[in-house]
């Protein structure tokens, strides 16, 4: 138990589905993430919440919408997924934006749009 | 903007053999430096970091980096690998001062053989 617990673990959604990833940390962090991470490739940041506000959004399409109801709890919800889109996607949180102490790491949700 | 980068994809070692994995960063102003480790099918977790002090840091299971200034770098070494150090390796940098978040390297697949 890494402190951030992620669920489901796994996911196969078919294209015109909607779900939603759900992302739960109580280690009192008040800034949480999604990182997609594809075979190959560098760990994407997707999203940042700093005291439930959205403060980065990095060029993510539409089709991923976050929802950070309080600082305790981040969402991903997606729908009209495409098969590019089956990665592990990764939430972490953090004290603060500053970064000093480091993230901690959920397990991730391998999630495969079929 | 900081940058990392881990020039060695695959490090293949034998058991009890040494091994270092290279990191090398850019960046305009100072920096806190960090190693990640992902076991298959889990999320990242933190191996140790630099954030002053010492140059020399170290973890609980026998790795260690050192920061080194002048070079840029942050390579992970440890004396004696053992089979259940085989995982992917992430270092990463974050700028000091505030309001900065954590950029990744591509990550390097360690794979201890007997």
């Amino acid at each position: 138990e890494t402190g951030v617990t992620q669920t489901p673990r796994h996911l196969v959604m078919g294209m015109t589905n909607k779900k939603s990833l759900k992302c739960e940390q109580h280690l009192g962090h008040n800034a949480m993430y999604w990182y997609k991470q594809s075979a190959k490739k560098p760990l994407e940041l997707m999203f940042v919440y700093s005291l439930e506000e959205r403060v980065e959004n990095n060029s993510v399409p539409s089709r991923f919408s976050p929802e950070c109801p309080n600082s305790s709890h981040l969402f991903l919800h997606l729908h009209t997924l495409q098969p590019e889109d089956s990665a592990l996607y990764l939430c972490a949180s953090s004290q603060e934006l500053q970064g000093a102490g480091g993230y901690t790491f959920g397990s991730g949700t391998r999630l495969t749009v079929v | 903007a900081q940058s990392v980068t881990q020039l060695d994809s695959q490090v293949p070692v034998f058991e009890e053999a040494p091994v270092e994995l290279r990191c090398n960063y850019s960046s305009s102003v100072s920096v806190y430096l960090f190693w990640y480790v992902q076991y298959p099918n889990q999320g990242l977790q933190l191996l140790l970091k630099y954030l002053s002090g010492s140059t020399l840091v170290e973890s609980i299971n026998g790795f260690e980096a050192e920061f080194n200034k002048s070079q840029t770098s942050f390579h992970l070494r440890k004396p004696s690998v053992h089979i259940s150090d085989t995982a992917e390796y992430f270092c990463a940098v974050s700028e000091t001062g505030g309001g900065n978040k954590l950029t990744f390297g591509t990550g390097t697949q360690l794979k201890v053989e007997l």
